[in-house]
This record gives C-alpha cells, sequence and structure tokens, in this order.
C-alpha cells in the first residue's frame, strides 16, 4: 500500500501567486482531511470530506483558501492569492470512516510550502 | 471552548527509563482519545486509540491510562529507547462530532531518549 501521496513536498512561491497543493488518498478509504500545521498554532484542520463532498470547511482560514475533491482518489488544496503567513507545512490525510468511533487518521508526508 | 493541553517544553529522559507524557482537556468529555507519534519532516503516525469506558490500553512497550473524572489521559513508554525520540500528540473528537470522524490535535510533547 502507498500511502497518502502528496504533491510537491516543498513549494517556494512568491506572494500573491496561485499555489495548488494535491493530495492521493488510501484507496478505499471514504474521508479526507487537510491541515496546515506551524510552530505557533499546532496542527490545525482546515477542511474534510466524507465521500468526495465538503463536510466542514469552517477550518479553512478566509476565501482566499480553497479545496476540492472531484473523486475518491484526488483533492486539491489551493490558495490564491497566497501571503507570507500562509508558509506552513500542509498535511493531507485519510481514514475509512466506520461510524467516527474507532476512526484512526493516515497521514501524507506533507507539503512544505513558503511564500516569499 | 474546548482545549486541549499537552506539555510544551520537551521531556528529556534516559534510555531504559519510563517516559509519560500528559494529554489534559476541558469543557467536556470526549467518547474516544488518540494518540499519534510524529517524527520530524513527517506526518503524525497512529499508534493507540482508547475508548471513554476504557481504563487502560496496552501496545507493546506502549500504554495509555484515560482517566475522565480527571480529564487526562497518560502516554507511558517503558524501557524507552532512542528511537522513541519524537513527538507525540494526543487527539480527540470536537464536542459533538464524536461520529463524524474529525479530530483536534494537542501541540504535542517533544521526547528526547538519550543514551
Amino acid at each position: 500500500d502507498a500511502g497518502v501521496i502528496q504533491s510537491p513536498r516543498h513549494e517556494v512561491t512568491e506572494m500573491g501567486q496561485e499555489v495548488t497543493l494535491r493530495c492521493k488518498p488510501i484507496s478505499g478509504h471514504n474521508s479526507l482531511f487537510w491541515y496546515r500545521q506551524t510552530m505557533m498554532r499546532g496542527l490545525e484542520l482546515l477542511i474534510y470530506f466524507n465521500n468526495n463532498v465538503p463536510i466542514d470547511d469552517s477550518g479553512m482560514p478566509e476565501d482566499r483558501f480553497s479545496a476540492k475533491m472531484p473523486n475518491a482518489s484526488f483533492s486539491t488544496l489551493k490558495i490564491q492569492p497566497s501571503e507570507p503567513r500562509d508558509s506552513a507545512v500542509y498535511f493531507c490525510a485519510s481514514s475509512l470512516y466506520s461510524g467516527g468511533l474507532t476512526d484512526t487518521q493516515y497521514f501524507g508526508p506533507g507539503t512544505r510550502l513558503t511564500v516569499l | 471552548s474546548q482545549k486541549i493541553e499537552q506539555n510544551s517544553e520537551a521531556l528529556n529522559i534516559q534510555e531504559g527509563k519510563t517516559a509519560t507524557l500528559t494529554c489534559n482537556y476541558t469543557n467536556y468529555s470526549p467518547a474516544y482519545l488518540q494518540w499519534y507519534r510524529q517524527d520530524p519532516g513527517r506526518g503524525p503516525v497512529f499508534l493507540l486509540l482508547i475508548r471513554e469506558n476504557e481504563k487502560e490500553k496496552r501496545k507493546e512497550r506502549l500504554k495509555v491510562t484515560f482517566d475522565t473524572t480527571l480529564k487526562q489521559s497518560l502516554f507511558h513508554i517503558t524501557a524507552s529507547q532512542p528511537a522513541d525520540s519524537a513527538t507525540y500528540l494526543c487527539a480527540l473528537p470536537p464536542w459533538g462530532s464524536s461520529n463524524t470522524g474529525k479530530l483536534i490535535f494537542g501541540q504535542g510533547t517533544t521526547l528526547q531518549v538519550k543514551p
């Protein structure tokens, strides 16, 4: 099993540019989560999907952030326009939803984003 | 609002000793709690899940306790090894969301095991 795959692993961009992060969840998993991790705020949930449908996007910081899941094997997180304060490590995680009481999450390796 | 508190100071112990990490939470009683390990430059990896009706859970050298009265979970690593050095995160479902699979993570405690 390949695990959760994220790309790119590192992204350096300039303020104002559009950034797209990609995630391929574990095959068969039906829940997908996007997190952001910084030293100051720790690991924060941005948005999660269940069966490709966005369930809770209350963690998305502002309208500059958007996420899509067009099918069960692919999701994107887009930042447009990017700002220096968006610099962080972005993780994607997937799980097999089974009523929520025993679900564990499998994380990808993360994308380290630096906005200059 | 609910809070999860983990000791922000790194825990330094000698190889062979037992490491004990603490996770405190406030304002509600979660149906379960999970512990994850995170190595530098990597994503968190699931270790153990303990439910509210379980007092203790073990897996090899790991032991987790869950005290719903104290609103606290303790994570123990016995016979610690330098390879156990990592950051350990506790996670629990947010209030009202026990059946969604959604988790809130603590800030984590960094463990350093010295040979």
